[in-house]
């Protein structure tokens, strides 16, 4: 059974960082392509960052270019995002995702994690 | 950067069969993925690839994409299928991925 794992989620200061990491079983890890998207409260989903099997690709929405860095650890099965100089609108809960192949974007975002949540305030 | 627009609402009675638009600058040259997501849960696909209905997504659930407007389709739709619906598709041009702004499907 394919599993999804968020952790991370906390109350930041502007200006803070954090780094959310993912667990992810009962697959290839390798494999696939994996993707961070948040949504923030009473919002729509927002494509955050996006990273291929190899970790050699990565793939960054505006809004988090520059701030946010995606990476993996394939022999952990760990999907990881360090999250810097976080602002009010980064609030929200960030999910991990699978996709359905490994690709530069055109694969399905096929898995959820249950998602991990992210305040930050002043 | 491309968009996607999708309306906020769509309501329908039970049994009829909803349909929920996601428009875009030729959207039919990209594939599109459909999600649903319920109140507090995290977000599950539907459809996958214009039309690929996911395991465990009923039949009445199909889609559609062409010119610039692609389509999920609800057939004989049911009280649980109360949800947000999100179009998504990769915009090849910035490498980024894209979502509607969802539609709220209300079954009255």
């Amino acid at each position: 059974e394919v599993q999804l794992l968020e952790s991370g989620g906390d109350l930041v200061q502007p200006g803070g960082s954090l780094r959310l990491s993912c667990a992810a079983s009962g697959f290839n890890f390798n494999n696939y392509a994996m993707t961070w998207v948040r949504q923030a409260p009473g919002k729509g989903l927002e494509w955050v960052s996006s990273i291929r099997g190899s970790g050699l690709d990565t793939y960054y929405a505006d809004s988090v270019k520059g701030r946010f860095t995606i990476s993996r650890d394939n022999s952990k099965n760990t999907l990881y995002l360090q999250m810097n100089s976080l602002r009010g609108e980064d609030t929200a809960t960030y999910y991990c995702v699978k996709g359905d192949h490994d690709s530069n974007g055109i694969d399905a975002l096929e898995m959820w994690g249950p998602g991990t949540r992210i305040l930050v305030y002043s | 950067s491309y968009v996607l627009t999708q309306p906020p609402s769509v309501s329908v009675a039970p049994g009829t069969t909803a349909r929920i638009p996601c428009g875009g600058d030729n959207i039919g040259s990209k594939g599109v993925h459909w999600y649903q997501q319920k109140p507090g849960q995290a977000p599950v696909v539907v459809i996958s690839h214009d039309s690929g209905r996911s395991s465990g997504i009923p039949e009445r659930f199909s889609g559609s994409n062409s010119g610039n407007t692609a389509t999920l389709t609800i057939s004989r739709v049911e009280a649980g299928d109360e949800a947000d619906y999100y179009c998504q598709v990769w915009d090849y041009t910035t490498a980024h991925r894209v979502f509607g702004g969802g539609t709220k499907l209300t079954v009255l």
